[in-house]
């Protein structure tokens, strides 16, 4: 059972479209983590956010975190062919040690 | 430096054999985890380490799946009497510190198949 749903599953735009992320969970999160996973490799974390209605960019990428702490987006402004990857938000518990991470999103930007 | 890196990339087994899983973590990393990655799913936890005890074996899914790191920082992962459904990419990732908002840096995966 996943905890935190992602939408959409896939991703297909061109390469200079914006594009938006979701994930979702019905639990209450201390902090949410974003990663982005490419092809025989392991997730690499993009972001941490820990405080409702926080919003972190990193170039392109904004997150945002839900004012209640449930739920998180992913923005990327005109996308490029190098953001194509597996896109994987991950939640952490107070008291838990590891990250429970959702169903991911696979996005491919075509030249 | 080094990242984290795990031996074999590929393993392909027969169902009811053994197989273990080598995770080598980045050095001077305390806390080292488990997950398991399904095709078209996150990774799901398994097994947390901080040092040489297993701090957190709740996401092992039963007694055939095992772990060690004897000496705080090399782990290998055993699963006896492996099944078809034991396929799956084996992720291991380490930090500096256990704990939630920890960074955790991951290795690229072991890819089990178990015909």
């Amino acid at each position: 059972t996943q905890l935190l749903e992602q939408s959409p599953q896939f991703l297909s735009i061109q390469e200079g479209e914006n594009l938006t992320v979701y994930c979702n969970s019905s639990s209450v999160f201390s902090s949410l983590q974003w990663y982005r996973q490419e092809p025989g490799e392991g997730p690499v974390l993009l972001v941490t956010v820990v405080t409702g209605g926080e919003v972190k960019k990193l170039k392109r990428l904004t997150f945002q975190f839900g004012d209640a702490r449930k739920d998180s987006s992913l923005h990327i402004t005109a996308a490029q062919p190098g953001d194509t990857g597996l896109y994987l938000c991950a939640g952490a518990w107070t008291g838990a040690n590891n990250l429970f991470f959702g169903t991911g999103t696979r996005l491919t930007v075509i030249p | 430096g080094a990242g984290v890196s795990q031996t074999p990339s590929n393993k392909v087994t027969e169902k009811g054999k053994y197989v273990e899983l080598r995770c080598d973590p980045i050095s001077g990393h305390t806390a080292l985890y488990w997950y398991r990655q399904s095709l078209g799913q996150g990774p799901e936890f398994l097994i947390y380490f901080q040092g040489t005890g297993a701090a957190d074996d709740s996401g092992l899914p039963n007694d055939r799946f095992f772990a060690v790191r004897p000496e705080g920082s090399v782990s290998t992962l055993k699963i006896q009497r492996t099944e078809r459904g034991d396929s799956a990419v084996y992720l291991c990732a380490s930090s500096s510190k256990g704990g939630r908002s920890n960074e955790q840096f991951f290795g690229p995966g072991t890819r089990l198949t178990v015909l």
